[in-house]
């Protein structure tokens, strides 16, 4: 059981530059998060989707979309990189209910020059 | 608004020491409670949750937390540190609706001595 899979596990960008962040869960969760992790700020939630085809800003949401296209997956696009945004990206997912943890991928290191 | 405060960045002790991580929380309903432990360059695994049950609470790894209303708090210990325990411990509080987000605190790391 893979639980939630990112890729990739590490990129490097140039400014202006665009990507796409992948995660992937097969545990049939509704729900799923993207973080991103900075030293000294705990993880901050950038955007969110309470099930397919829904999708919700969190906290640091500028610079970031997200599709929810399939159930299993949730996409976290960069349209322009920027410095600011070289960071550690979680995925989480998790079941319904608010008593239910939120299951966490291994993270995608980016960074932007 | 929801907030989470850990309580020291870095914590010290030696090995077979008590270990205690603070965590104080604020919430405009009771709230659901979890702490998270991460290991260098790998993701948050859940140690234990707090969900209105039993207010101390059991988790692994011989880690738990007790939580106490009246100092909105949620610190967690171990009676005796092992150098496995090495890692950044991190508490949050979830909203409790239907989206379930999670606020984190700014984590804190513990460092363990022989």
């Amino acid at each position: 059981n893979a639980g939630v899979t990112q890729t990739p596990k590490f990129r490097v960008l140039k400014t202006g530059q665009s990507m796409t962040l992948l995660c992937a869960q097969d545990m049939n969760h509704e729900y799923m998060y993207w973080y991103r992790q900075d030293p000294g700020m705990g993880l901050r939630l950038i955007h969110y989707s309470v099930g397919e085809g829904t999708t919700a800003k969190g906290e640091v949401p500028d610079g970031y979309n997200v599709s929810r296209l399939k159930k299993q997956n949730f996409l976290l696009g960069l349209e322009s990189a920027a410095p600011s945004q070289t960071s550690v990206y979680f995925c989480a997912s998790k079941d319904r209910g608010s008593n239910q943890p939120q299951h966490f991928g291994d993270g995608t290191r980016l960074s932007i020059l | 608004a929801q907030s989470v405060t850990q309580l020291g960045s870095h914590v010290s002790v030696s090995e077979g020491a008590l270990v205690l991580l603070r965590c104080n929380y604020s919430s405009s309903v009771p709230p659901y409670l979890f702490w998270y432990v991460q290991y260098p360059n790998q993701g948050l695994q859940l140690l234990l949750k707090y969900t209105s049950a039993a207010t101390l609470v059991k988790g692994i790894n011989g880690f738990e937390a007790e939580f106490k209303k009246s100092e909105t708090s949620f610190h967690l210990t171990k009676p005796s540190a092992h150098m496995s325990d090495a890692a950044e411990y991190f508490c949050a509080v979830s909203d409790r609706s239907g989206y379930s987000t999670l606020t984190f605190g700014k984590g804190t790391m513990l460092l363990v001595s022989p």
